[in-house]
């Protein structure tokens, strides 16, 4: 099984502020990578799919890069409600996610 | 607008059954491949099973497979999942998801239905 380590587990930030999260395979997956944004009691959303895709209606702060093993997610400037919990999944082989980055106020 | 609607969730005790439903509207419900996935709070999901379009193909996650069974109805426009032999670690949110047209990525959830066994 492919499993997927995201970092750091928690992130501190403030409005404006630039953010990365990394998400590391354990075997290549090529550009089979998505990221979701999860609130408190919602499902999932798609955010970016094949790595660096942006899903329709998704606000152009997200951006996503990477290839093989290693990848981010970058939020360009955090807004109010970007707080959240972000997890990466890879759908190459059967579909694995994270354990999710918490994105909170510092 | 897409929406998946999931029932059946509940309290059962260990060794007990539970089945899900999931109704989907929005879209053309036969043309898409369908996922349930499993989340206990403060963790990843972790995915569970997937069914093709017509029903006849399913994959299950090894923790599952023999004991839940996927299925669907597509003049129904709902989705399935039979859950036997329920044990502590199978309790969490089950969403019901949708996979991507033409591609193998999820994107539209359910807002889930709770299951607890204990």
């Amino acid at each position: 099984d492919i499993q997927m380590t995201q970092s750091p587990s928690t992130l501190s930030a403030s409005v404006g502020d630039r953010v990365t999260i990394t998400c590391r395979a354990s075997q290549s997956i090529s550009t089979w990578l998505a990221w979701y944004q999860q609130k408190p009691g919602k499902a999932p959303k798609l955010l970016i799919y094949q790595a660096s895709t942006l899903e329709s209606g998704v606000p152009s702060r997200f951006s996503g890069s990477g290839s093989g093993t290693e990848f981010t997610l970058t939020i360009g400037s955090l807004q109010p409600d970007d707080f959240a919990t972000y997890y990466c999944q890879q759908y190459v082989s059967l579909w694995t996610f994270g354990q999710g980055t918490k994105v909170e106020f510092k | 607008e897409v929406r998946l609607v999931e029932s059946g969730g509940g309290l059962v005790q260990p060794g007990g059954s539970l089945r899900l439903s999931c109704v989907a509207s929005g879209f053309t419900f036969s043309r898409h491949l369908m996922h349930w996935v499993r989340q206990t709070p403060g963790e990843g999901p972790v995915w569970v099973s997937r069914i093709n379009t017509d029903g006849n193909i399913t994959v299950y996650a090894g923790s599952v497979k023999g004991r839940f069974t996927i299925s669907r109805d597509n003049a129904k426009n709902t989705l399935y999942v039979q859950m036997n032999s329920l044990t502590a670690e199978d309790t969490g949110v089950y969403y019901c998801a949708r996979e991507a047209y033409g591609d193998v990525r999820i994107d539209n959830w359910g807002q889930g239905t709770l299951v607890t066994v204990s």
